[in-house]
């Protein structure tokens, strides 16, 4: 399983665009890529998963470059809400598998 | 879609009593996964089930630890003996596998049962 490395905490203000970037060095050619949020006392939240260049939806976007060896999550003008723990995750989705979260980015947005 | 439900949410104690936890996956998830998580730390995995079987074991899940998805539907956690250590936030999640190979759908969490050992 692919050992991933994200920074240990971000500082933001709200209205800023946030990029959160993970590596993965050792990802497979099977494996995606995946992020969840988690707030205090809640479980983790998808948000996003990609396999290759460019994933957007309502909430976020993916950036992987065409090595895979990282990934970029970007949040568009972050607000105070979105103070959490971002993990990405490296996994074979395709069977079985156990998910390895890091310690994840604790990601502070101030007024 | 009423998502994952655990209960109880919290739960205090005393060492060497025994626990049990439950979860109520999303009704059409045939995968179910366990997790526990500490203080400051990522999810730990502990074990997952497809519909019934419980298919992979983390080396973390003690034989005082037991799994259980009879019906593949909700799944109980139960610690034996319960220790200091075993104070954590234990997560369960589900996800839709498709049996017939593609893309399988990423792990929808509850919001966990904290236990506390006194």
């Amino acid at each position: 399983l692919a050992k991933t490395t994200q920074p240990i905490s971000m500082d933001s203000y709200e209205g800023q665009e946030v990029n959160i970037t993970c590596s993965h060095n050792n990802i497979a050619t099977n494996d995606y890529i995946t992020w969840y949020q988690q707030f205090p006392s809640q479980g983790p939240r998808f948000i996003i998963q990609g396999y290759k260049t460019k994933v957007t939806n309502e909430v976020a976007s993916l950036f992987i470059p065409a090595d895979r060896k990282s990934s970029t999550l970007s949040l568009p003008r972050v607000s105070l809400s979105d103070t959490a723990v971002y993990y990405c995750l490296v996994g074979d989705y395709g069977g079985g598998f156990k998910t390895i979260f890091g310690a994840g980015t604790r990601l502070f947005v101030k007024a | 879609d009423t998502g994952v439900s655990q209960n109880p949410r919290h739960k205090i104690t005393k060492r060497g009593q025994n626990v049990t936890f439950r979860c109520d996956p999303i009704s059409e998830h045939n995968r179910l996964y366990w997790y526990r998580q500490t203080l400051g730390q990522g999810p730990e995995f502990l074990t997952y089930f497809q519909n019934e079987a419980q298919l992979e074991k983390s080396r973390l899940l003690s034989d005082r630890f037991s799994a259980e998805r009879p019906k593949g539907s909700f799944s109980t956690l139960e610690i034996q003996r319960t220790e200091q250590g075993d104070s954590a936030m234990y997560l369960c999640a589900s996800s839709l596998a498709k049996e017939s190979g593609g893309l399988n759908q990423p792990q929808h969490f509850g919001d966990g049962t904290r236990l506390s050992i006194l």
